[in-house]
């Protein structure tokens, strides 16, 4: 079993939509980053937290540590929104990144 | 103030062929590694380096080798490429080891295909 699942594992949306990503994990970790990956292209950092929600414009990122879970909303979703958006944490212990293995958006105009 | 650069984009190998991938980065971070992605699978550690002159290995490291002989600069060498080594390439690097409490910044990727 992977420590950090995601889903789901494909998503299409039509514009304007409110999308919510699902991210949980099954170790102890100090923080949990959440990165967006456009076709062809690199990977960006877009939230990393380790308690609470954070917010940047129109996505929003929550985390419950008791639960093991984590959020990724994007509101008024765009089409430039679509992209692999992947969940990482930091482990307590070890070689200690560990990376999911990504959610596919796709934003129909 | 480029980031973290990768050269090349693409790249088409014959099983048993040897190339080198150039990680390249400005911020002046101790700490770089190379991942691969593969499909339905998330990034895997294949090496790390915590300083120049120093490397260790990841996850999957074997069939490959790395160099760190300038702080800036993070190689990574097939030695005889063979098809399992297709996948797409990301180097990292971080402030702090393994991204703790920072953040992460990658490269554009290298796609590799080994036929």
């Amino acid at each position: 079993k992977n420590e950090v699942e995601q889903s789901p594992q494909n998503l299409t949306a039509q514009e304007g939509e409110f999308i919510t990503i699902n991210c949980s994990y099954s170790v102890g970790i100090s923080a949990l980053h959440w990165l967006q990956q456009h076709p062809g292209g690199g990977i960006v950092s877009l939230f990393m937290l380790s308690s609470g929600k954070k917010k940047h414009g129109r996505l929003i990122a929550t985390i419950n540590i008791q639960e093991k879970h984590s959020s990724l909303h994007i509101t008024a979703s765009h089409p430039r929104d679509s992209a692999v958006y992947i969940c990482a944490v930091n482990r307590n212990y070890g070689q200690n990144f560990v990376f999911g293995p990504g959610t596919r958006l796709s934003v129909l105009p | 103030n480029a980031g973290v650069t990768q050269t090349p984009k693409f790249r088409v190998l014959k099983t048993g062929q040897s190339m080198t991938l150039l990680c390249a980065q400005d911020m002046n971070h101790e700490y770089m590694y190379w991942y691969r992605q593969d499909p339905g699978m998330g990034l895997r550690l294949i090496h790390y380096s915590v300083g120049e002159g120093t490397t260790a290995k990841g996850e999957v490291p074997d069939g490959y080798n790395v160099s760190r002989l300038k702080k800036q600069n993070f190689l990574l060498g097939l030695e005889s490429a063979a098809p399992s080594q297709t996948s797409v390439y990301f180097c990292a690097s971080s402030y702090a080891v393994f991204f703790e409490a920072t953040e992460a910044f990658f490269g554009q990727g290298t796609r590799l295909t080994v036929v």
